[in-house]
């Protein structure tokens, strides 16, 4: 089955610094959606984007739906120590299914 | 309002056993689904339901049953448990007055020997 690329698979940042991570697709889909996932729990839904070009905010998090539809963006300004964990991208085509990214793992070196 | 939960949190299998996982919401969701996360493999569907009464296969659905008692609960069953079926199992059901939006219950860890 189809799984999304999404890159980078991990990164080791520094307490304040920005970070930024993507997410492509062979397929256009019709939403993109960002979760952050803590170890031991659920994914817990950050950011839902629903337009091409959609740029949108949640306190420190920025998430956009790429132009070309097959693709989205999530940026982290001033990280801090609880933005630890696994974020993973999803696309959906309108049929309330979705197709998961392999996430990008979050590490915050002291 | 409890959201999305799952029975059990851990469990242990030998190669051939059975068992059934409990999900249940209290959103009153229409859509249920069952996820299972593999390291490295992000989440990938198993079956899910878009009503009550009604079940769809996902991508990986070789080895469940599924069963959508009510609009509350939909049980995922593994007949004959086997060692690549260990995984983390995620239940999620979607709110339909903004499409696409999933929630996940806490996850159930199942380790087959």
């Amino acid at each position: 089955g189809q799984q999304l690329n999404q890159s980078p698979q991990s990164m080791f940042i520094q307490e304040g610094e920005d970070v930024s991570m993507n997410c492509t697709s062979s397929s256009i889909f019709n939403t993109w959606l960002w979760y952050k996932q803590d170890p031991g729990e659920g994914p817990v839904l950050l950011i839902a984007l629903y337009k091409a070009g959609e740029l949108t905010s949640n306190g420190r998090l920025t998430a956009q739906f790429g132009i070309t539809r097959k693709d989205s963006f999530l940026n982290i300004s001033a990280s801090i120590p609880s933005d630890v964990g696994i974020y993973f991208c999803a696309g959906s085509f309108g049929n309330e299914k979705l197709t998961f990214g392999t996430g990008t793992r979050l590490t915050i070196i002291p | 309002n409890a959201g999305v939960t799952q029975t059990p949190k851990f469990q242990v299998l030998k190669t051939g056993q059975s068992m059934t996982l409990q999900c249940a919401q209290d959103m009153n969701h229409n859509s249920m689904y069952w996820y299972r996360q593999d390291p490295g493999m992000g989440l990938r569907l198993i079956y899910y339901s878009a009503s009550e009464g009604t079940t769809d296969k996902g991508e990986v659905p070789n080895g469940y049953n599924v069963s959508r008692l009510n609009k509350r609960e939909f049980s995922l069953r593994l007949e004959s448990a086997a060692p690549s079926q260990t995984s983390v199992y995620f239940c999620a059901s979607i709110r339909t007055t903004l499409p696409d939006t999933q929630y996940f219950g806490p996850g159930t860890r199942l380790t087959v020997l």
